[in-house]
């Protein structure tokens, strides 16, 4: 297991164009997150997935962003009509639910969308 | 105003100096904190996590957490050039809106030859 993956590493889209970005999370993991990161700034919390079920999406996921992950595998954040404003580093995260309570997230390197 | 606060550096020290990172929260509720290094262009990798006060060390880095001021700190012994990176605070509850992971805004450190 090499750890969390993700494709493309860098995609450059036009304004108003479609881009679906994919992550692959460690194996025996049961939780998988997705997270923005602007230049500057730390990562900013999007949406996760217990097993296949998204349990919960910040306001910060407006309606063009659709994130799936079926089969509790992999999953996909899919970015509709794309602004300018969406260019950022997408992270995808994955950990292991456990009694300890920590829940330490493992990130895969990161999806850099730029919006031209 | 942020739940995270983190100086933001950018922090350029000499090889070997003694590295002092911090952060400060206002989110009475959080109760795991951990330091992630943030290498250019590479997602962050964790480093230390401590649950509620105290301290934690692990080799060169020392993670300290002082609950009552909401204030943790990371230190850095020896610094060597390869610590050179963004160092991101986070930080969690265990329910309601602090269930998911807070970060920093990170501090940009260059550990100089």
């Amino acid at each position: 297991d090499t750890g969390v993956s993700q494709n493309p590493r860098h995609k450059i889209t036009k304004r108003g164009q479609n881009v679906t970005f994919r992550c692959d999370p460690i194996s025996e993991h049961n939780r998988l997150y997705w997270y923005r990161q602007t230049l500057g700034q730390g990562p900013e919390f999007l949406t996760y997935f217990q097993n296949e079920a998204q349990l919960e999406k910040s306001r910060l996921l407006s309606d063009r962003f659709s994130a799936e992950r079926p089969k509790g595998s992999f999953s996909t954040l899919e970015i509709q009509r794309t602004e300018q404003g969406d260019s950022a580093m997408y992270l995808c995260a994955s950990s292991l639910d456990s009694a300890s309570g920590a829940n330490v997230l493992t990130f895969g390197a990161g999806s850099r969308l730029t919006v031209l | 105003q942020k739940e995270v606060e983190q100086d933001p550096g950018p922090l350029s020290v000499p090889e070997g100096a003694i590295v002092s990172l911090n952060c400060t929260y206002s989110n009475s509720a959080f109760q795991y904190f951990m330091w992630y290094r943030q290498y250019s262009r590479k997602g962050p990798e964790l480093l230390m996590y401590t649950y509620s006060s105290g301290n934690k060390e692990d080799g060169r880095f020392t993670a300290q957490v002082d609950k009552s001021s909401k204030y943790i700190s990371l230190f850095i012994r020896d610094s060597q050039p390869s610590d050179s990176a963004t160092y991101l605070c986070a930080m969690r509850g265990i329910s309601g809106s602090a269930r998911q992971l807070t970060f920093g805004s990170g501090t940009q450190l260059t550990v100089l030859p």
